[in-house]
């Protein structure tokens, strides 16, 4: 049972408009997040995280949300540009669990010029 | 910077075949992970390593074995490749230092089992 859901697999966008990328999860002992960009070919690049001591964390065009209550992480990207289009993945960690991720299974964002 | 390398982009090896992968970085972490990544799955853990010799399994790890003889380097062994084993394969590294949540990745080896 997948712990980190990411329940749209693909988003498309406008440039300069605002893309919202969703990440559910069950595991109510997760104090730790992370957003991922992979293009192809490539491997996942460590984007922007959150600690679940804050509820926002912002960093240029990129800010994380993180909805405790709900189990619920949103990254919002403003303004989106074509090169922001890639995979984004969302994953989760625990105190004390040996520095693992759990991931989910990505969206793929497009961006249209 | 931190570096992660992956010994091959792409490989394609024939079932029943010995496979092993490499993954060394250049960092000085401690901690060195293997992924697989399958569309809509996202990346599942193979494998992870803490130290030298040491290694814990993660989500998947049936099929698969690892071995950290130095601190740099962690191999990922197939010991009898699998058409189902077909998929890109990722390694990471992360520290301690700072709470250690973020990992490094590998630029991944696509492998074809055939």
């Amino acid at each position: 049972d997948q712990q980190v859901k990411q329940n749209s697999p693909s988003l498309s966008v406008q440039e300069g408009r605002i893309s919202i990328l969703n990440c559910d999860y069950t595991n109510s002992m997760f104090d730790y997040f992370l957003w991922y960009k992979k293009y192809p070919a490539e491997g996942p690049t460590f984007l922007i995280s959150i600690s679940s001591i804050k509820d926002k964390n912002e960093d240029g065009r990129f800010t994380v949300f993180l909805n405790k209550s709900a189990k619920h992480l949103s990254l919002h990207i403003v303004p989106s540009q074509p090169g922001d289009s890639a995979v984004y993945f969302c994953a989760a960690s625990e105190a004390h669990a040996g520095n693992m991720l759990t991931f989910g299974g990505g969206t793929r964002l497009m961006v249209k010029p | 910077d931190v570096k992660v390398t992956q010994s091959s982009r792409y490989l394609v090896k024939r079932t029943g075949e010995k496979v092993f992968l490499e993954c060394v970085q250049d960092m000085d972490h401690e901690n060195m992970f293997w992924y697989r990544q399958d569309p809509g799955l996202g990346l599942r853990l193979i494998y992870f390593s803490y130290d030298v010799k040491m290694k814990e399994k993660g989500d998947i790890p049936e099929g698969y074995s690892v071995s950290r003889e130095k601190k740099e380097r962690f191999s990922l062994i197939l010991e009898s490749a699998s058409t189902n084993q077909t998929s890109m394969y990722l390694c990471a590294s992360s520290s301690l230092a700072g709470g250690g949540y973020e990992q490094y990745f590998g630029p991944g080896t696509r492998l074809t089992v055939t």
